[in-house]
């Protein structure tokens, strides 16, 4: 069974990069596309970005410009660094799986974890 | 971006009763439509795809209908591990957006 663990520091100071590994167990990383989606406290879900096995990647546009995804194949892993991150980037960090259907909807998800941005 | 809504924020129903939940969407998105259930401290799990077709082994008791937009999420029957925050997605528009999610909780 296909498991998604992320990991990486749960405090980052403002103006500094937030750095998180999605590590995928019990399966492989390729032929899918991975996807970073993220939840403020207290409200809802946001796409953040995605990338396939082969490097192919895409993010949303408001955040496009801090954002950069990379994927480790033989480490089976999915990196995600966002630079000069702020208060407002403050929110637990999912790792998930998009659907191989081609659709940006998202069929196994990681259990997430929380990043907080503050001084 | 196309604007997810859900309604209500919060829904009291009591355990064997049926709950609906609303999803409008700013402009249309055909039958693209996905539905989530979160329960407290887990990850999101995909219950609803293409706005009517249930994930793989999602209960029957889950219905979802509607396209353009506006959605509904049917759940019959409810039982008490129904009670978690639901939440809608598009995927018709990009980017995909999601709503800002349905808390369901016991009468």
């Amino acid at each position: 069974q296909v498991q998604l663990q992320e990991s990486g520091p749960g405090l980052v100071k403002p103006s500094e990069t937030l750095s998180l590994t999605c590590t995928v167990s019990g399966g492989s990383i390729s032929p899918y596309y991975w996807t970073w989606i993220r939840q403020p406290p207290g409200k809802g879900l946001e796409w953040v970005a995605y990338i396939s096995y082969s490097g192919n990647s895409n993010s949303n546009p408001s955040l496009e410009s801090r954002v950069t995804i990379s994927v480790d194949t033989s480490k089976n892993q999915i990196s995600l660094k966002l630079s000069s991150v702020t208060a407002a980037d403050t929110a637990v960090y999912y790792c998930a799986r998009k659907t191989p259907t081609g659709a940006l909807y998202f069929d196994l998800w990681g259990h997430g974890t929380l990043v907080t941005v503050s001084s | 971006e196309i604007v997810m809504t859900q309604s209500p924020a919060t829904l009291s129903v009591s355990p064997g009763e049926r709950a609906t939940l609303s999803c409008r969407a700013s402009q249309s998105v055909r039958t693209n439509l996905v539905w989530y259930q979160q329960k407290p401290g887990q990850a999101p799990r995909l219950l609803i795809l293409g706005a009517s077709t249930r994930a793989t082994g999602i209960s029957a008791r889950f219905s979802g209908s509607g396209s353009g937009t506006e959605f509904t999420l049917t759940i019959s029957s409810l039982q008490s591990e129904d009670f978690a925050v639901y939440y809608c997605q598009q995927y018709d528009n990009w980017p995909c957006s999601f709503g800002q999610g349905t808390k369901l909780e016991i009468k």
